[in-house]
């Protein structure tokens, strides 16, 4: 079975500082990962996602995800934060082989704070 | 914009009612897919289509019918909704079911009286 688990439902920080956003994943075999965000009265938006090869995969706005199996973690980071970043962000996980069920997390709301 | 628009943006509707939501992709997508979102909830995946075909329906009440006319329209029926049937419901779409970066609509804000 898949699973994943983004333990903290909100998450503060400064602007200017860094940021990290954490995601557990549980899957059989090996796994496709993803983040998105999402606005206020919008859809989500694609960040990044890893597939195979390089463990930190940068994305869109600044943001990059390292892959860590040994962990099973996906954390989402950006060096140096925005108050334009305050947003509710998903982490995603699928499996490469098998089911091509997409499965998101709760989701976790940053606020970046001026 | 990305490419994937929902209508209408918000709906209200009682319990006895039937409408629809639409959704249209102009990405060339072959797969599009229906969530439903609450507040303080993982993303709930209700429905998946690929080159027109339903591949997905996960458990979701028969009162939820959806129904893909083409790779690029996709639309969920609703009748006798439950008021926890409020919910965004967004729409997505991908390249196909495999490659599965999805790209989503804006979402339908439904509340049910």
């Amino acid at each position: 079975a898949q699973s994943v688990a983004q333990p903290e439902d909100q998450v503060n920080v400064a602007e200017g500082n860094p940021l990290t956003v954490k995601c557990t994943y549980s899957v059989s075999g090996n796994p496709y990962l993803f983040w998105y965000v999402q606005y206020p009265n919008r859809g989500l938006q694609f960040l990044l996602k890893y597939i195979t090869g390089d463990n930190l995969v940068k994305g869109s706005y600044g943001f990059e995800a390292e892959f860590n199996k040994s962990q099973t973690s996906f954390h989402l980071k950006k060096p140096s934060a925005l108050v334009s970043d305050s947003a509710l962000y998903f982490c995603a996980v699928r499996a490469q082989t098998g089911g091509f069920k997409t499965i998101f997390g709760a989701g976790t709301r940053l606020f970046v704070k001026a | 914009e990305t490419g994937v628009t929902q209508t209408p943006r918000h709906l209200v509707m009682g319990m006895t009612n039937k409408k629809s939501l639409k959704c249209e992709q102009h990405l060339g997508h072959n797969a599009m897919y229906w969530y439903k979102q609450s507040a303080k909830k993982p993303l709930e995946l209700m429905f998946v289509y690929n080159f027109k075909e339903q591949t997905e329906n996960n458990s979701v009440p028969s009162r939820f019918s959806p129904e893909c006319p083409n790779s690029s329209h996709l639309f969920l029926h609703l009748h006798t909704l439950q008021p926890e049937d409020s919910a965004l419901y967004l729409c997505a779409s991908s390249r196909d079911r495999d490659t599965d970066t999805q790209y989503f609509g804006p979402g339908t804000r439904l509340t049910v009286l």
